[in-house]
């Protein structure tokens, strides 16, 4: 079975700062998708971004983007600029192909973002 | 109009009382999902469906049962609901297409409560 493991269960930012989430997982499988997901207070489940496996190039949308280390299996998120509304607990998922399309989620991450 | 509706959205209940919980979907998407979350921690997967015909256990069934009436319907049960089935749930859909990536959408989340 996959884990998925995110080791920081808080990070603070300033606001317009730039502050990098951390996700590692465990698989053999070799092909695989990784999401990252935010919950705000409304507790509403958010996709922030995605990436296939086979895909060497790190996904990126507008102030958010991944380093995806396949070797490592590593999936970080990094978001830029940040603003107060980022303030939410962050989600990594893995989804394997293989056993269902099921999604293991992290722990999560709690960032705060300060003004 | 939201793609992925959940009734009720917050519902406290005595102990072994059955519970239904909903979910409804408008994007058309054959897989339906239903999710647990417990304080500071990720989802677990409760069931799937990939369609009305395909019902899968996931991580935690045990105490719990689904219905899938229709494409866009996917239902919860607790038949004789306990206290630590006091949780947050989430239905989510996805459409695992010719080419896409099997991206998973979240409802709005259900807060039960088991005294």
């Amino acid at each position: 079975a996959q884990t998925v493991t995110q080791s920081q269960p808080e990070m603070s930012v300033q606001e317009a700062e730039t502050v990098t989430l951390s996700c590692t997982y465990d698989t053999s499988e070799s092909d695989y998708y990784l999401f990252w997901y935010k919950q705000p207070p409304s507790r509403q489940m958010i996709l922030v971004i995605r990436q296939e496996a086979y895909k060497q190039q790190n996904a990126t949308e507008n102030r958010f983007s991944v380093n995806f280390q396949k070797a490592a299996k590593s999936f970080s998120l990094k978001i830029s600029d940040s603003q107060l509304g980022d303030a939410a607990m962050y989600f990594c998922a893995y989804l394997s192909i293989n056993a269902g399309n099921m999604l293991t989620f992290g722990g999560g991450t709690r960032l705060m973002v300060k003004p | 109009d939201a793609d992925v509706t959940q009734t009720p959205r917050n519902r406290i209940t005595k102990t072994g009382k059955r519970i239904m919980l909903e979910c409804s979907q408008t994007k058309g998407h054959d897989r339906m999902y239903w999710y647990r979350q417990d304080p500071g921690l990720g989802l677990r997967l409760i069931y799937y469906s990939f369609d009305v015909k395909d019902i899968n256990k996931g991580e935690i069934s045990d105490g719990y049962s689904v219905s899938r009436q229709a494409q866009a319907k996917f239902s919860l049960s607790l038949e004789s609901a306990i206290p630590n089935q006091t949780a947050l749930y989430f239905c989510a859909t996805s459409d695992f297409g010719q080419g896409a990536v099997d991206t998973q959408y979240f409802g709005p989340g259900t807060r039960l409560t088991v005294l």
